[in-house]
Protein backbone atom coordinates (compact mmCIF):
# COMPACT_ATOMS: atom_id res chain seq x y z
CA UNK A 1 0.00 0.00 0.00
CA UNK A 2 3.12 2.47 0.63
CA UNK A 3 3.20 5.10 -2.27
CA UNK A 4 6.63 5.97 -1.94
CA UNK A 5 9.10 3.95 0.27
CA UNK A 6 12.94 4.33 1.48
CA UNK A 7 15.07 2.43 2.63
CA UNK A 8 16.77 2.23 5.37
CA UNK A 9 14.71 4.48 7.71
CA UNK A 10 17.88 5.09 10.14
CA UNK A 11 21.57 4.85 8.82
CA UNK A 12 24.34 5.59 10.97
CA UNK A 13 27.70 5.15 9.70
CA UNK A 14 31.68 6.50 9.76
CA UNK A 15 33.21 9.80 8.49
CA UNK A 16 34.29 8.57 4.70
CA UNK A 17 32.22 5.50 4.59
CA UNK A 18 29.74 5.55 1.01
CA UNK A 19 25.99 4.69 1.45
CA UNK A 20 23.09 4.53 -1.36
CA UNK A 21 19.56 5.32 0.03
CA UNK A 22 17.18 3.80 -1.92
CA UNK A 23 13.39 4.68 -3.23
CA UNK A 24 10.62 3.76 -4.39
CA UNK A 25 7.06 4.61 -5.52
CA UNK A 26 4.82 2.53 -6.92
CA UNK A 27 2.11 5.62 -8.14
CA UNK A 28 3.12 5.32 -11.43
CA UNK A 29 4.72 8.74 -11.54
CA UNK A 30 7.33 10.16 -13.67
CA UNK A 31 9.23 12.27 -11.72
CA UNK A 32 11.05 11.73 -8.40
CA UNK A 33 13.21 13.69 -6.00
CA UNK A 34 15.39 13.86 -3.07
CA UNK A 35 15.21 16.56 -0.60
CA UNK A 36 17.54 16.79 2.64
CA UNK A 37 16.49 18.43 6.03
CA UNK A 38 19.46 20.02 8.05
CA UNK A 39 19.70 19.75 11.89
CA UNK A 40 17.90 23.40 11.09
CA UNK A 41 14.73 22.06 9.44
CA UNK A 42 15.18 24.04 6.36
CA UNK A 43 14.22 21.24 3.13
CA UNK A 44 15.95 22.06 0.47
CA UNK A 45 15.34 20.04 -3.37
CA UNK A 46 18.84 18.11 -4.73
CA UNK A 47 17.86 16.60 -7.35
CA UNK A 48 14.82 15.86 -9.75
CA UNK A 49 14.49 12.74 -12.21
CA UNK A 50 12.04 13.04 -14.96
CA UNK A 51 11.86 9.74 -17.28
CA UNK A 52 15.70 9.14 -16.28
CA UNK A 53 17.08 12.20 -16.44
CA UNK A 54 18.37 15.27 -14.15
CA UNK A 55 16.08 17.96 -14.10
CA UNK A 56 17.90 20.18 -10.88
CA UNK A 57 20.53 20.08 -9.44
CA UNK A 58 20.52 22.43 -6.28
CA UNK A 59 24.00 22.63 -6.41
CA UNK A 60 24.47 19.58 -4.69
CA UNK A 61 28.17 18.12 -4.30
CA UNK A 62 29.16 15.85 -6.69
CA UNK A 63 30.03 13.45 -3.49
CA UNK A 64 26.06 12.80 -4.31
CA UNK A 65 25.12 10.95 -6.93
CA UNK A 66 21.49 9.80 -7.83
CA UNK A 67 20.55 6.90 -9.86
CA UNK A 68 17.58 5.57 -11.39
CA UNK A 69 17.10 2.33 -12.74
CA UNK A 70 13.86 2.87 -14.04
CA UNK A 71 11.07 5.13 -13.19
CA UNK A 72 9.77 3.69 -9.97
CA UNK A 73 13.24 4.24 -8.61
CA UNK A 74 15.32 6.83 -7.80
CA UNK A 75 18.42 5.94 -5.14
CA UNK A 76 21.01 7.99 -3.83
CA UNK A 77 24.26 7.34 -3.75
CA UNK A 78 26.59 9.41 -1.18
CA UNK A 79 30.24 9.22 -0.91
CA UNK A 80 33.15 10.04 1.21
CA UNK A 81 30.68 10.99 3.64
CA UNK A 82 31.01 14.07 5.44
CA UNK A 83 30.00 15.44 9.76
CA UNK A 84 27.89 17.49 7.99
CA UNK A 85 25.82 15.07 5.56
CA UNK A 86 23.98 14.36 8.60
CA UNK A 87 20.26 15.18 7.83
CA UNK A 88 17.22 13.60 7.21
CA UNK A 89 16.73 12.63 3.34
CA UNK A 90 13.33 12.48 1.95
CA UNK A 91 12.19 11.02 -1.25
CA UNK A 92 9.16 12.25 -3.59
CA UNK A 93 7.86 11.87 -6.64
CA UNK A 94 4.46 13.45 -9.06
CA UNK A 95 3.12 13.33 -11.86
CA UNK A 96 3.45 15.35 -14.86
CA UNK A 97 -0.17 16.09 -14.88
CA UNK A 98 -0.19 17.59 -11.67
CA UNK A 99 3.60 18.17 -10.69
CA UNK A 100 2.85 20.44 -7.76
CA UNK A 101 1.46 17.34 -6.10
CA UNK A 102 4.67 15.15 -4.81
CA UNK A 103 3.52 12.15 -2.73
CA UNK A 104 6.88 12.03 0.27
CA UNK A 105 8.91 8.98 1.48
CA UNK A 106 8.77 8.80 5.00
CA UNK A 107 12.22 9.84 5.01
CA UNK A 108 15.98 8.41 5.78
CA UNK A 109 17.54 9.79 9.11
CA UNK A 110 21.52 9.64 7.90
CA UNK A 111 24.16 10.34 10.82
CA UNK A 112 27.98 10.67 9.92
CA UNK A 113 29.99 9.86 13.36
CA UNK B 1 16.94 34.98 -3.68
CA UNK B 2 13.90 33.49 -2.28
CA UNK B 3 13.55 33.44 1.46
CA UNK B 4 10.67 31.92 2.71
CA UNK B 5 9.71 32.59 6.77
CA UNK B 6 7.56 31.39 9.00
CA UNK B 7 6.03 32.60 12.42
CA UNK B 8 6.11 31.53 15.20
CA UNK B 9 8.24 28.42 14.89
CA UNK B 10 6.26 26.38 17.72
CA UNK B 11 2.76 27.16 19.20
CA UNK B 12 0.81 26.17 21.78
CA UNK B 13 -2.85 26.39 21.69
CA UNK B 14 -5.69 24.65 23.77
CA UNK B 15 -7.80 22.05 22.11
CA UNK B 16 -11.04 23.98 20.36
CA UNK B 17 -9.70 26.81 18.98
CA UNK B 18 -9.39 28.53 15.98
CA UNK B 19 -5.98 29.29 15.22
CA UNK B 20 -3.57 30.81 12.29
CA UNK B 21 -0.22 29.98 10.93
CA UNK B 22 1.82 32.70 8.79
CA UNK B 23 3.94 32.17 5.93
CA UNK B 24 5.82 35.26 4.23
CA UNK B 25 8.15 35.04 0.92
CA UNK B 26 10.42 38.29 -0.08
CA UNK B 27 9.92 37.67 -4.23
CA UNK B 28 6.75 38.00 -5.09
CA UNK B 29 6.91 36.10 -8.12
CA UNK B 30 5.91 32.44 -7.41
CA UNK B 31 3.83 29.96 -9.46
CA UNK B 32 2.13 28.42 -6.41
CA UNK B 33 2.73 28.04 -2.79
CA UNK B 34 1.61 25.07 -0.65
CA UNK B 35 0.99 24.43 2.84
CA UNK B 36 2.30 21.02 4.06
CA UNK B 37 2.04 18.81 7.68
CA UNK B 38 5.24 16.91 8.91
CA UNK B 39 4.23 14.38 11.08
CA UNK B 40 7.91 13.14 13.42
CA UNK B 41 9.06 10.42 11.31
CA UNK B 42 7.27 10.37 8.61
CA UNK B 43 7.24 12.56 5.04
CA UNK B 44 5.17 15.30 4.00
CA UNK B 45 1.29 15.26 3.22
CA UNK B 46 0.41 18.49 1.16
CA UNK B 47 -2.57 19.75 2.69
CA UNK B 48 -3.38 23.01 0.12
CA UNK B 49 -1.97 24.18 -2.67
CA UNK B 50 -2.73 28.15 -4.16
CA UNK B 51 -1.85 29.13 -7.50
CA UNK B 52 -0.73 32.53 -8.01
CA UNK B 53 -3.45 33.57 -9.88
CA UNK B 54 -6.01 32.43 -6.66
CA UNK B 55 -6.57 33.79 -3.08
CA UNK B 56 -7.41 31.14 -1.09
CA UNK B 57 -8.26 27.56 -0.97
CA UNK B 58 -10.11 25.26 1.68
CA UNK B 59 -9.88 21.79 2.57
CA UNK B 60 -12.34 20.75 5.52
CA UNK B 61 -11.44 23.22 8.82
CA UNK B 62 -8.16 24.22 7.00
CA UNK B 63 -8.33 27.82 4.84
CA UNK B 64 -5.34 28.85 3.39
CA UNK B 65 -5.21 32.67 1.89
CA UNK B 66 -2.11 34.18 -0.69
CA UNK B 67 -1.75 37.62 -1.01
CA UNK B 68 1.34 38.03 -3.80
CA UNK B 69 1.48 41.51 -3.59
CA UNK B 70 2.55 41.46 -0.13
CA UNK B 71 4.35 38.10 0.15
CA UNK B 72 2.25 36.94 2.50
CA UNK B 73 0.29 33.28 3.83
CA UNK B 74 -1.82 32.13 6.38
CA UNK B 75 -3.11 29.04 6.86
CA UNK B 76 -5.97 28.82 9.40
CA UNK B 77 -6.90 25.80 11.26
CA UNK B 78 -10.82 25.69 12.68
CA UNK B 79 -11.61 24.34 16.12
CA UNK B 80 -8.05 22.44 16.45
CA UNK B 81 -7.86 18.41 17.40
CA UNK B 82 -5.15 17.02 19.34
CA UNK B 83 -4.64 15.09 15.68
CA UNK B 84 -3.73 18.15 14.38
CA UNK B 85 -0.29 18.68 16.44
CA UNK B 86 2.20 18.35 13.90
CA UNK B 87 5.09 20.80 11.94
CA UNK B 88 3.26 22.61 8.99
CA UNK B 89 5.11 24.04 6.19
CA UNK B 90 4.91 26.89 3.49
CA UNK B 91 6.68 26.13 0.35
CA UNK B 92 6.77 28.46 -3.04
CA UNK B 93 7.12 27.61 -6.08
CA UNK B 94 9.10 29.59 -8.48
CA UNK B 95 8.95 29.54 -12.41
CA UNK B 96 11.95 27.60 -12.96
CA UNK B 97 10.54 24.63 -11.08
CA UNK B 98 12.20 25.56 -7.85
CA UNK B 99 10.72 24.54 -4.42
CA UNK B 100 11.91 26.70 -1.53
CA UNK B 101 10.18 25.54 1.76
CA UNK B 102 10.27 27.32 5.05
CA UNK B 103 11.49 26.11 8.62
CA UNK B 104 7.91 25.04 9.59
CA UNK B 105 5.62 25.85 12.70
CA UNK B 106 5.46 23.35 15.20
CA UNK B 107 2.31 23.17 16.46
CA UNK B 108 1.08 21.60 19.61
CA UNK B 109 -2.76 21.42 20.30
CA UNK B 110 -3.19 20.64 24.27
CA UNK B 111 -6.16 18.70 25.52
Amino acid sequence: DTAVSQTPKYLVTQMGNDKSIKCEQNLGHDTMYWYKQDSKKFLKIMFSYNNKELIINETVPNRFSPKSPDKAHLNLHINSLELGDSAVYFCASSSRLAPDTQYFGPGTRLTVL
Amino acid sequence: KQEVTQIPAALSVPEGENLVLNCSFTDSAIYNLQWFRQDPGKGLTSLLLIQSSQREQTSGRLNASLDKSSGRSTLYIAASQPGDSATYLCAVREGDDKIIFGKGTRLHILP
